[in-house]
């Protein structure tokens, strides 16, 4: 299975602040017939199912903010939120979609500071 | 609007069993991937089973495998988890999911999700 890990567990930022969280893929999930990364980012917030933020690792999901974006390739991934507001805490999951099973990080806590 | 709706969670003994179901509105379900993903109390996403569009394929994690099925009614819009010889490591809030497809292919990314049934295994 590929393992993924994500960095750090938990982050404080300050509303209006830069929030950025890392993921990392034991193995490459580039595909290599479309050259996408098979890497998706999910927003978890308490009491509510997860939601997608981001397909093939820089892609939007329809009405999603565009204050997220994510970069990387290959093995390296990361989720970045610009000015970060209030609503924004939750708790984030990057995930492989490359191989089967499909598996994710173990989430990262997003806090206001 | 796509929509799921999961039912069937519920208290259960160790080793009995459980079903759930989920009711999807809003899409062509026939067209789409499923799946089920969980998260047991105060821990992360684990995907648990998938199945493709017309039921031809099924795959499931190695923690549930030989003891729960997927299936799905695509005459009824509905997919299902079939749960046997349940263990207290079972116990989650179980979500249905869509699986994410472009106009050519279907990927194991979840796009549309449930609001989950509690499933707690406990004597």
């Amino acid at each position: 299975d590929i393992v993924m890990s994500q960095s750090p567990d938990s982050l404080a930022v300050s509303l209006g602040e830069r929030a950025t969280i890392n993921c990392k893929s034991s193995q490459s999930v580039l595909y290599n017939s479309n050259k996408k990364n098979q890497l998706a980012w999910y927003q978890k917030k308490p009491g509510q199912p997860p939601k997608l933020l981001i397909y093939w690792a820089s892609t939007r999901e329809s009405g999603v903010p565009d204050r997220f974006s994510g970069s990387g390739s290959g093995t390296d991934f990361t989720l970045t939120i610009t000015s970060l507001q209030a609503e924004d805490v939750a708790v984030y999951y990057c995930q492989q979609y490359y191989d089967t099973p499909p598996t994710f990080g173990q989430g990262t806590k997003l806090e206001i500071k | 609007q796509a929509q799921l709706v999961e039912s069937g969670g519920g208290v259960v003994q160790p080793g009995r069993s459980l079903r759930l179901s989920c009711a999807a509105s809003g899409f062509t379900f026939s067209s789409f991937g499923m799946h089920w993903v969980r998260q047991a109390p105060g821990k992360g996403l684990e995907w648990v089973a998938g199945i493709w569009y017309d039921g031809s394929n099924k795959y499931d994690a190695d923690s549930v495998k030989g003891r729960f099925t997927i299936s799905r009614d695509n005459s009824k819009n509905t997919l299902y988890l079939q749960m046997n010889s349940l263990r207290a490591e079972d116990t989650a809030v179980y979500y249905c999911a869509r699986g994410y497809c472009t106009s050519t292919s279907c990927y194991d990314a979840f796009d549309v999700w449930g609001q989950g049934t509690m499933v707690t295994v406990s004597s």
